[in-house]
């Protein structure tokens, strides 16, 4: 069965550049979810999209930003990284039946590390 | 905003042996609870799900419970194996008009030793 899939897979970027990571949904997933996971930690929510409208955002920093695509891939933009930055981004996509989410299912994200 | 507590931190069982793990949730409104079972590096991977409106749900060797009045809800594993040996993590949020977004607990690093 079609999965997640997250490009790239790793990525390493100075202090101070930006960073574009994508995401493609499981084929008839509407909705995209984006987590920031950092070592030893839990994934925290960053932003969702349902049918290529912003629906809700967590923790997500100014310097990052986020949109869904026609074809309901996402893209998270990240600008002026941080050291912080580093973490394991994860994009996990659900189809959305009856105005009710379903099942959230995860990518293989994307290792950033930022020097 | 939902908060999700989750202990043990870490576990650690002989083969055989069952484990359990154990989340408390703090938004009443919250109507889904996932399990996810994380190897290092790796996705988070779904083993279950229960919804408000079920007590008890078990496939093969794993089963969730939630008690809703209490606001807490419990994951086991039976006959466990090495292979059962990552971080899992819980779960909660409200399924409901635009919202969905999952609110983990700190996870449990669960070691099974043979």
């Amino acid at each position: 069965a079609a999965g997640v899939i997250q490009s790239p897979r790793h990525l390493i970027k100075e202090k101070r550049e930006t960073a574009t990571l994508k995401c493609y949904p499981i084929p008839r997933h509407d909705t995209v979810y984006w987590y920031q996971q950092g070592p030893g930690q839990d994934p925290q929510f960053l932003i969702s999209f349902y049918e290529k409208m912003q629906s809700d955002k967590g923790s997500i920093p100014d310097r990052f930003s986020a949109q869904q695509f026609s074809d309901y891939h996402s893209e998270l933009n990240m600008s002026s990284l941080e050291l912080g930055d580093s973490a394991l981004y994860f994009c996990a996509s659900s189809p959305r039946s009856g105005g009710r989410t379903d099942t959230q299912y995860f990518g293989p994200g994307t290792r950033l590390t930022v020097l | 905003g939902e908060n999700v507590e989750q202990h043990p931190s870490t576990l650690s069982v002989q083969e055989g042996d069952s484990a359990v793990i154990k989340c408390t949730y703090s938004d009443s409104a919250s109507n889904y609870f996932p399990w996810y079972k994380q190897e290092l590096g790796k996705r988070p991977q779904l083993i279950i799900d229960i919804r408000s409106n079920v007590g008890e749900k078990k496939d093969q060797r794993i089963a969730v419970t939630l008690n809703k009045t209490a606001k807490h809800f419990s994951l086991h594993i039976t006959e466990t194996q090495p292979e059962d040996s990552a971080v899992y993590f819980c779960a909660a949020t409200f399924y409901g008009g635009s919202q969905g977004n999952l609110i983990f607990g700190k996870g449990t690093k669960l070691s099974v030793k043979p």
